[in-house]
């Protein structure tokens, strides 16, 4: 089965620094991977997420990185502000449809610390 | 209005209890899911129901046993509670391919079993 891999598990930058999280994944029939961001006390919620025909995406600060021939993809925050202080967690899933029946698997998590 | 609701938001309860976990979602979607997040925090999936039917079933104990209603709704419900049932639950929805789109979580219910 598909087993996603996650680095660094804790990561601490001053603000205003970029911060950069790296996952790598197992199965190349994986296609979605998302990224979501859970601050203490609530829900995981989604920040960005890529799909396997699309190298990279952007939204304002975040970016998405996707390398499939190395089957890895990164997470990058630009301009970081304490705000963005939380846990994020990658995660990739295979189609549902077609017999693969697709289970979204979580990275084990990143706790970033932006400093002021 | 909350998307996905989780009732209770805090849950202890002792050894041996049988307790319920309820989830509503008020998205329309069409799948739900129940995840387990460890004191590591480590997010796994357990189960996940589209359109009532269940479709994801991880090897979980079978004391712990879902049920959809409706497609608005997903509840836990667990027999003969465990020391190592402890955990946070978190319910979520998603709309379209299941596992396969974004998923919004409820806030999570933190059981304690003492």
């Amino acid at each position: 089965g598909e087993n996603v891999e996650q680095h660094p598990s804790t990561l601490s930058v001053q603000e205003g620094d970029s911060a950069v999280i790296k996952c790598t994944y197992s199965d190349s029939a994986s296609n979605y991977f998302p990224w979501y961001k859970q601050e203490l006390g609530k829900g995981p919620q989604l920040i960005i997420d890529i799909r396997s025909n699309v190298g990279e995406k952007k939204d304002q600060r975040i970016a998405v990185t996707l390398n499939k021939t190395a089957k890895h993809f990164s997470l990058h925050i630009t301009e970081t502000q304490p705000e963005d202080s939380a846990v994020y967690f990658c995660a990739a899933s295979k189609p549902y449809y077609g017999g693969s029946q697709g289970n979204l698997i979580f990275g084990k998590g990143t706790k970033l610390s932006v400093k002021p | 209005d909350t998307a996905v609701s989780q009732t209770p938001k805090y849950l202890v309860t002792q050894m041996g209890n049988d307790k319920s976990i309820k989830c509503e979602q008020n998205l329309g979607h069409d799948t739900m899911y129940w995840y387990k997040q460890d004191s590591k925090k480590f997010l796994k999936i357990m189960f996940s129901y589209n359109n009532k039917e269940l479709i994801i079933n991880e090897t979980v104990p079978n004391r712990f046993s879902p049920k959809s209603p409706d497609k608005a709704h997903l509840n836990l419900h667990i027999n003969s509670l465990e020391l190592g049932d402890s955990a946070v639950y978190f319910c979520a929805s998603s709309q379209g391919e299941p596992m396969n789109t974004e998923a919004f979580f409820g806030q999570g219910t933190r059981l304690t079993v003492v």
